[in-house]
């Protein structure tokens, strides 16, 4: 079975511009969530989408936001991009939405954004 | 607040020792701990994790073990091999509305053959 597949894996982006991250889950996965690593850092919580509803929000702006589709694949999207935004952003997804016996969050392999 | 502390932020060792790395977190609801391997370049990878209701786990190699009272866990490899060379996050996951891992800086463990 596939992993949790991301795209794009790298991009360039010019201060002030948009960007949309795309991610779907294992099969049968129907827990989305979203993280920032930022170069010598740990990832840290951007977002949380179960059943396509928001479940969990990290300390981000407004500008970040995301949503989850019928097929529970996901997008991330950042306005106004800022330099500071340059990152791994991480896809995560796990079977449910809470931390019952046997739900292991797993990651993707993560987009590179470059912010020029 | 919620914080996850993770010693030491390097650790070299010759091949066939052991590596511990070590994590303290604040919130006492945490009940689901597990460790990441992330290679350069690429995504965390699950190695192992622990559950609350557990004080310690093997698979192979890898270990770890939680002490609920202390709020601390450890992953311990035992024989590394130049290929464990990577950088190490354990994590802790919050009990709040969400479902969410609380990383801690990282270890960038070297291996010497």
């Amino acid at each position: 079975d596939a992993g949790v597949t991301q795209s794009p894996t790298h991009l360039i982006k010019t201060r002030g511009q948009h960007v949309t991250l795309r991610c779907s889950p294992i099969s049968g996965h129907k827990s989305v969530s979203w993280y920032q690593q930022v170069l010598g850092q740990g990832p840290q919580f951007i977002f949380q989408y179960y059943e396509k509803e928001e479940r969990g929000r990290g300390n981000f702006p407004d500008r970040f936001s995301a949503r989850q589709f019928p097929n529970y694949s996901s997008e991330l999207n950042v306005n106004a991009l800022l330099l500071g935004d340059s990152a791994l952003y991480l896809c995560a997804s796990s079977l449910f939405f809470s931390g019952g016996s046997g739900n292991t969050i797993y990651f993707g392999e993560g987009s590179w954004l470059t912010v020029v | 607040g919620e914080n996850v502390e993770q010693h030491p932020s390097t650790l070299s060792v010759q091949e066939g020792d052991s590596a511990v790395i070590k994590c303290t977190y604040s919130d006492s609801a945490s009940n689901y701990f597990p460790w990441y391997k992330q290679e350069l370049g690429k995504g965390p990878q699950l190695i192992i994790d622990i559950r609350s209701n557990v004080g310690e786990k093997k698979d192979q190699r890898i270990a770890v073990t939680l002490n609920k009272t202390a709020k601390h866990f450890s992953l311990h490899i035992t024989e590394t091999q130049p290929e464990d060379s990577a950088v190490y996050f354990c994590a802790a996951s919050m009990r709040d509305s969400s479902y969410k891992l609380i990383f801690g800086s990282g270890t960038r463990l070297l291996v010497r053959p």
